[in-house]
């Protein structure tokens, strides 16, 4: 098994960009979770899905973030238009349908100049 | 919703010594409880798990124990090695196929050799 898959590792963009960040999460799996992480706010939950439906976007930090998942093998997650202060790194996890154990994806690097 | 906290943020021993993380938590019906750690550029990875039925776990050097009606878990770190470097999180969910975890802010472990 691959694992969660993450794309792109690293992404610089310049400020009122759109970004993209996509996540395959395992096969099998049918929960989904995006976090992001910085030094100053750690690791916060933004969204996760259940079985493709969002369930909780209570950590969704403005309009400029949505996300989807329109099957269980793909999410994106997508920031428009993107600032500085969302340089972090992105996280998406995935779980199993009886299990509780998260497995986290490699992450990307979102540097917003 | 759920709150976890999480002590020391930081935690220095010497190479040998054990290390104790304390976390506690807000909602009873929390009933699982993992342990995350995460090296320097990676991504967050299970070393442990609790649930709420079994009051300790061991694996090799680490323990996770919790008191449930104190509400708060601890990991156990013993004969620290300099590999044992990194920032740990605990988490707290609720046992529900949807349920989400919460994560505590982090401790930074620096085993010196």
């Amino acid at each position: 098994d691959a694992g969660v898959i993450q794309s792109p590792r690293h992404e610089v963009t310049e400020m009122g960009q759109e970004v993209t960040l996509r996540c395959k999460p395992i096969s099998g799996h049918n929960s989904l979770f995006w976090y992001r992480q910085t030094m100053m706010r750690g690791l916060e939950l933004l969204i996760y899905f259940n079985n493709n439906v969002p369930i909780d976007d209570s950590g969704m930090p403005e309009d400029r973030f949505s996300a989807k998942m329109p099957n269980a093998s793909f999410s994106t997650l997508k920031i428009q238009p993107s600032e500085p202060r969302d340089s972090a790194v992105y996280f998406c996890a995935s779980r199993t349908p009886m299990g509780k154990t998260q497995y986290f994806g490699p992450g990307t690097r979102l540097l917003v100049l | 919703g759920e709150n976890v906290e999480q002590h020391p943020s930081t935690l220095s021993v010497q190479e040998g010594d054990s290390a104790v993380i304390k976390c506690t938590y807000s909602d009873s019906a929390s009933n699982y409880f993992p342990w995350y750690k995460q090296e320097l550029g990676k991504r967050p990875q299970l070393i442990i798990d609790i649930r709420s039925n079994v009051g300790e776990k061991k694996d090799q050097r680490i323990a996770v124990t919790l008191n449930k009606t104190a509400k708060h878990f601890s990991l156990h770190i013993t004969e620290t090695q300099p590999e044992d470097s990194a920032v740990y999180f605990c988490a707290a969910a609720y046992n529900t196929n949807a349920g989400k975890s919460t994560f505590g802010d982090g401790t930074t472990l620096t085993v010196k050799p």
